[in-house]
């Protein structure tokens, strides 16, 4: 079975300073990942995924995450947070065993303090 | 990749009542999802719906509580029926264009009393 894990509900980092938001994530086979960024009364914003190559991925908005095999991890990070990225956000993997759908993680709010 | 309006954006909602929720996709799409987010929490899959067929529901969701519409490839439904104030949640609808391409509506904010 596919799950991922964000061990974090909550992460708090000030203005500009560099955040990482965890992720890691148990596959049968090869993993595709994804993060989803969520703001308040709005729907899942797509910010970026790993499907094959590259293990750093760049996505929306600044953000990019860096895949890890040996350490099945898949944390989203961005050098410089503003105010504005705080929300809620999601790692998933598609669920290649059962109908193709992704499968999420519990979330981890982020609020960048000014 | 496909845009996804979903409607209504939220609602209130009377107990024992039922509400349909509709998404459009901007272009055709095999597979849709419907998900459900309780206050506070992640996203849970309730069924797949695929055109043609009917909708595979996962565990824990049944066809009389979530009945599920799919008429053809670019629209699909999901109606909650005799609602309890458990059902209060956001619904999301989802669907998928070529291998990864995952695209969510805005979501129906859904409060019963």
């Amino acid at each position: 079975a596919q799950s991922v894990a964000q061990p974090e509900d909550q992460v708090n980092v000030a203005e500009g300073n560099p955040l990482t938001v965890k992720c890691t994530y148990s596959v049968s086979g090869n993993p595709y990942l994804f993060w989803y960024v969520q703001y308040p009364n709005r729907g899942l914003q797509f910010l970026l995924k790993y499907i094959t190559g590259d293990n750093l991925v760049k996505g929306s908005y600044g953000f990019e995450a860096e895949f890890n095999k040996s350490q099945t991890s898949f944390h989203l990070k961005k050098p410089s947070a503003l105010v504005s990225d705080s929300a809620l956000y999601f790692c998933a993997v598609r669920d290649i065993t059962g109908a193709n759908n992704l499968f999420f993680g519990t979330g981890t709010r982020l609020t960048v303090i000014p | 990749s496909a845009v996804i309006s979903q409607k209504p954006s939220r609602d209130i909602c009377q107990r024992g009542t039922s509400l349909t929720i509709q998404c459009q996709v901007d272009s055709q799409v095999t597979m849709m999802f419907w998900y459900r987010q309780q206050p506070g929490q992640s996203l849970t899959l309730i069924a797949t719906a695929n055109q043609g067929s009917e909708a595979t529901y996962e565990s824990g969701f049944v066809i009389d509580k979530f009945p599920i519409s799919r008429p053809n490839l670019t629209f699909s439904t999901l109606t909650v029926s005799n609602m309890s104030p458990e059902d209060s949640s956001i619904y999301l609808c989802s669907a998928i264009q070529g291998f990864y391409g995952y695209t969510f509506g805005s979501g129906t904010r859904l409060t019963v009393v």
